[in-house]
Parts: structure tokens; C-alpha cells; sequence
């Protein structure tokens, strides 16, 4: 276990489906981010929250919507998403924003179909 | 884009070092050099960085180059639990942004028994 849980670990959802992926660290860190990790693609930040404020954004089509109700949970709502969104969604934290060594969580599977 | 370059993958003795290299020959004076690591279904995991001093902790040893266009990332004894993609990642500078860590293909490596 790193600190960072993540919930649920795998996930299938019809693309009318609405759905939300939950991110829970137990570590004290001000800083949560979401990341997309797609077949044979790198990495891909989504979301940066520092102290439940949402401070980057990178480019994601709205059919994802994050929430930081506060700094120890994040959450990602799913809607009306597409085949080619299956991917592992990985959470992260870290101290605050300066601080690049993230923890991350094991991550949700989501297969869309 | 990432701004290094890693070998697609390696090989390593079980017992022996790893050494994996990487190349940022475009990386600016004040950007950090930063190494994760991803263990098959599992989230990454922050090693080690450094700027221009080598630096050693727990998991690993991070040589940097005196003119930094290159580095190395050492496990001293490796073991099958070592086998995981490696990234090295540079922490890009942005203007009136929060810097950003930019995972790329990463080096697949193999402990064999």
C-alpha cells in the first residue's frame, strides 16, 4: 500500500453510463492529481489540485469532471464517455505543488463499452 | 514531449547492478532530472532526483554528468521485484506555471533469475 487508495479497481461502463472514480490518500499531502494511462501511450496528466483548488486543467474533454471536496479526497465523474477513453486512470498526491515526488495509487482499469 | 531518451529495454543479473542511462542533452541549468518507476498493474513510484550532485538514497544511486545531457539511475543489487519500467523525466520550467514532469516510453527492465 502507498497511502493513496483508489476505488474501484476495475470498472466496465456503457457509454451512457455515469460513473465515479474515487482517490483517497492517508498522508497528510495538500497536492492530488489525475493522470490517464492509455495502451502503448505515456502518461498523461489530466488534473492538479493544490488545497482542494483546482489549478491545472489539461485540456480535458468535459465528459470528465473532477472534484477535490477537500485535500485528503478526489474524485473523477465519468459521463457519456467513448471506447477510446478505456485506459487506467491513476491517482497521485504530494506535499504541495513544488513537490514532484508524487505517490501514486494502483489505479482504476475502465474499459468503456 | 518528453525531453529525454531512454533504451526501449534491458537486461540485468539478478544480484548484479543496473545501470540505466538516459539522455537530456536539451535540458535547461535549472531543471531537475527525475526517475519513477511502474511495476506490472501497479501505480509509479518516485525513486530519486537530482539537479547537478549525485545522489543516493534507499532504492537507488543517480549519476549525473558534469555537463548534464546525461544520467544514470543504479540499483546496486538488483532483484526480480526490480523488473518494472523506468522513466526518467525531466521537470520542465514553464512561465508563470507550475513546472511539469513529463513520463515518456520509459526503459523496460528485466532481472533475470
Amino acid at each position: 500500500e502507498t497511502g493513496v487508495t483508489q476505488t474501484p479497481r476495475h470498472l466496465v461502463m456503457g457509454m451512457t453510463n455515469k460513473k465515479s472514480l474515487k482517490c483517497e490518500q492517508h498522508l497528510g499531502h495538500n497536492a492530488m492529481y489525475w493522470y490517464k494511462q492509455s495502451a502503448k501511450k505515456p502518461l498523461e496528466l489530466m488534473f492538479v489540485y493544490n488545497f482542494k483548488e483546482q489549478t491545472e486543467n489539461n485540456s480535458v474533454p468535459s465528459r470528465f469532471s473532477p472534484e477535490c471536496p477537500n485535500s485528503s479526497h478526489l474524485f473523477l465523474h465519468l459521463h457519456t464517455l467513448q471506447p477510446e477513453d478505456s485506459a487506467l486512470y491513476l491517482c497521485a498526491s504530494s506535499q504541495n505543488r513544488d513537490d514532484y515526488g508524487y505517490t501514486f495509487g494502483s489505479g482504476t482499469r475502465l474499459t468503456v463499452v | 514531449d518528453a525531453k529525454t531518451t531512454q533504451p526501449t529495454s534491458m537486461d540485468c543479473a539478478e544480484g548484479r547492478a543496473a545501470n540505466l542511462p538516459c539522455n537530456h542533452s536539451t535540458i535547461s541549468g535549472n531543471e531537475y532530472v527525475y526517475w519513477y518507476r511502474q511495476i506490472h498493474s501497479q501505480g509509479p513510484q518516485y525513486i530519486i532526483h537530482g539537479l547537478k550532485n549525485n545522489e543516493t538514497n534507499e532504492m537507488a544511486s543517480l549519476i549525473i554528468t558534469e555537463d548534464r545531457k546525461s544520467s544514470t539511475l543504479i540499483l546496486p543489487h538488483a532483484t526480480l521485484r526490480d523488473t518494472a519500467v523506468y522513466y526518467c523525466i525531466v521537470r520542465v520550467r514553464r512561465v508563470n506555471r507550475d513546472d511539469k514532469i513529463i513520463f515518456g516510453k520509459g526503459t523496460r527492465l528485466h532481472i533475470l533469475p
